[in-house]
C-alpha cells in the first residue's frame, strides 16, 4: 500500500526557510490525489499548510500562502514543502497526507486516507 | 466561513455510546471526514463520506450529518478508542482544506 515518508532538518534558524520532502512508496505521486501538508505545533491541533496535485495545481492556507510553495517531482515520486521567513510560531510536527476529492450531483466528500510518521522541525 | 468547531473535550463510560460534534457552513457542501490521533502518533481516518470505514476500523464507529452539522458516533466505546479526534472538510469555494479544533475524548 502507499506509504509517505518525510525528511528534512529538524532544526532551522529564525528568519531562515524550512524544506522538507515527502517520498511516496507503494504508489505513483501521478495518481487521482491531491498531497497536502499539514502541521501540528506541540500540544495543538491540526493545522493545514497546502496541498498540490500532479499536475502542479496548488492550493495554500491563507494564513501561510505568503510564504509557502508546494511542488511536486514526479521523476522521483516525492513532493515538497518550503516555508520562508519561520519564527518559533513554526515550530511543529510536520505530516504529508494523501487526499481524495470524490463529487457528484449529490454530494461531495474529501479524506486523508494515507498520512507520513510526520517529522518535527524546531525553529530556534 | 471556511472554519470548523469542535467541542474541546468529550468524555464517555466504558461500553457506552459517545457522539463527538463538528459544526461549520462548509459541512452543507461537503461530508466531514473524521481522524483518530493517538499520543505520538499519525492520525488516522475513521470515517469519510456520508457513513464510510476504512478497512480495520471497527464498526462501532459511525458518522452522520444534518445541515451544517457532523456528527462521529462510538457505540460501545472501548479503553483503546480514548484519543483527540478531528473533523475535516474542504471550504464552500472547494479551495482549502479545514480542520476542526479537535475533541479529547477520555473513556471512563
Amino acid at each position: 500500500q502507499v506509504q509517505l515518508q518525510e525528511s528534512g532538518p529538524g532544526l532551522v534558524k529564525p528568519s531562515g526557510t524550512l524544506s522538507l520532502t515527502c517520498a511516496v512508496s507503494g504508489g505513483s505521486i501521478s495518481s487521482n490525489n491531491w498531497w497536502s501538508w499539514v502541521r501540528q505545533p506541540p500540544g495543538k491541533g491540526l493545522e493545514w499548510i497546502g496541498e498540490i496535485y500532479h499536475s502542479g495545481s496548488t492550493n495554500y492556507n491563507p494564513s501561510l500562502k505568503s510564504r509557502v510553495t508546494i511542488s511536486v517531482d514526479k521523476s522521483k515520486n516525492e513532493l515538497s514543502l518550503k516555508l520562508g521567513s519561520v519564527t518559533a510560531a513554526d515550530t511543529a510536527l510536520y505530516y504529508c497526507a494523501r487526499g481524495t476529492r470524490q463529487t457528484s450531483i449529490i454530494f461531495r466528500y474529501y479524506y486523508m486516507d494515507v498520512w507520513g510518521k510526520g517529522t518535527t522541525v524546531t525553529v530556534s | 466561513s471556511s472554519e470548523l468547531t469542535q467541542d474541546p473535550a468529550v468524555s464517555v463510560a466504558l461500553g457506552q455510546t459517545v457522539r463527538i460534534t463538528c459544526q461549520g457552513d462548509s459541512l452543507r457542501s461537503y461530508y466531514a471526514s473524521w481522524y483518530q490521533q493517538k499520543p505520538g502518533q499519525a492520525p488516522v481516518l475513521v470515517i469519510y463520506g456520508p457513513n464510510n470505514r476504512p478497512s480495520g476500523i471497527p464498526d462501532r464507529f459511525s458518522g452522520s450529518s444534518s445541515g451544517n452539522t457532523a456528527s462521529l458516533t462510538i457505540t460501545g466505546a472501548q479503553a483503546e478508542d480514548e484519543a483527540d479526534y478531528y473533523c475535516n472538510s474542504r471550504d464552500s469555494n472547494d479551495n482549502h482544506v479545514v480542520f476542526g479544533g479537535g475533541t479529547k475524548l477520555t473513556v471512563l
